[in-house]
């Protein structure tokens, strides 16, 4: 069974650009969450989508916003980029919420705003 | 403040010899505590999960131990591997999908 592939892998912006983030969740899942790993803060929740609805969101400025589509499929855009945007964000997925249903991770996507 | 602690921040041993990763956490209610761990450049693979009502799960070489009644939670890695080298994230989920509360990881660097 494939994992939860994210793209791009690494991404180089620009402050007050936009940038998209795509991931596939594993096959069966309908669960995708994003979380946002920094050396400071270690990884913080962003939001959680299921069956295409917003389920949940972190505590994330509205620049932050993500999406996902019928076949579970997620995107994840931040607009008008800080440098304090750079970060590795982190796809999941899931079966769903219950207790003994670990997250599946992706690999990431590095993004460096300069 | 739900909040989950991890220590020690980083650790160097010896291949062969064994070690233990702590967690403590304030997190309230108490649902799960999943140990990860995290690759450098890669994504956290989950080790275990604990509900309540477990004390001990093991892994492989990996065994995590729960304390629900003192919210502290171990990881003891025996007669580790260069391939152990990597970051162990605990993590407390009070349910829902924003109830997870992740601790910053301890980095642990075997050594040959």
């Amino acid at each position: 069974k494939a994992g939860v592939t994210q793209t791009p892998r690494y991404l180089i912006k620009t402050r007050g650009q936009q940038v998209t983030l795509s991931c596939s969740p594993i096959s069966g899942h309908r669960s995708v969450s994003w979380y946002q790993q920094t050396p400071g803060q270690g990884l913080q929740f962003l939001f959680e989508y299921f069956s295409e609805t917003q389920r949940n969101k972190g505590n994330f400025p509205g620049r932050f916003s993500g999406r996902q589509f019928s076949n579970s499929r997620s995107e994840m855009n931040v607009s008008t980029l800080e440098l304090g945007d750079s970060a590795l964000y982190l796809c999941a997925s899931s079966l769903g919420q219950g207790p003994n249903s670990p997250l599946h991770f992706g690999n990431g996507t590095r993004l460096t705003v300069t | 403040k739900n909040q989950v602690e991890q220590s020690p921040q980083s650790l160097i041993i010896l291949e062969g010899k064994n070690c233990t990763l702590q967690c403590n956490y304030t997190v309230s209610p108490f649902s799960n505590l999943r140990w990860y761990k995290q690759d450098t450049g890669r994504g956290p693979v989950s080790l275990t999960i604990m509900t309540f009502s477990e004390n001990t799960k093991s892994n492989g070489r990996y065994t995590a131990t729960l304390d629900a009644d003192t919210k502290q939670s171990s990881l003891h890695i025996t007669a580790s591997q260069l391939s152990d080298s990597a970051s162990y994230i605990c993590v407390v989920w009070r349910g829902g999908a924003d109830g997870l509360t992740f601790g910053k990881g301890t980095h642990l660097i075997i050594q040959p």
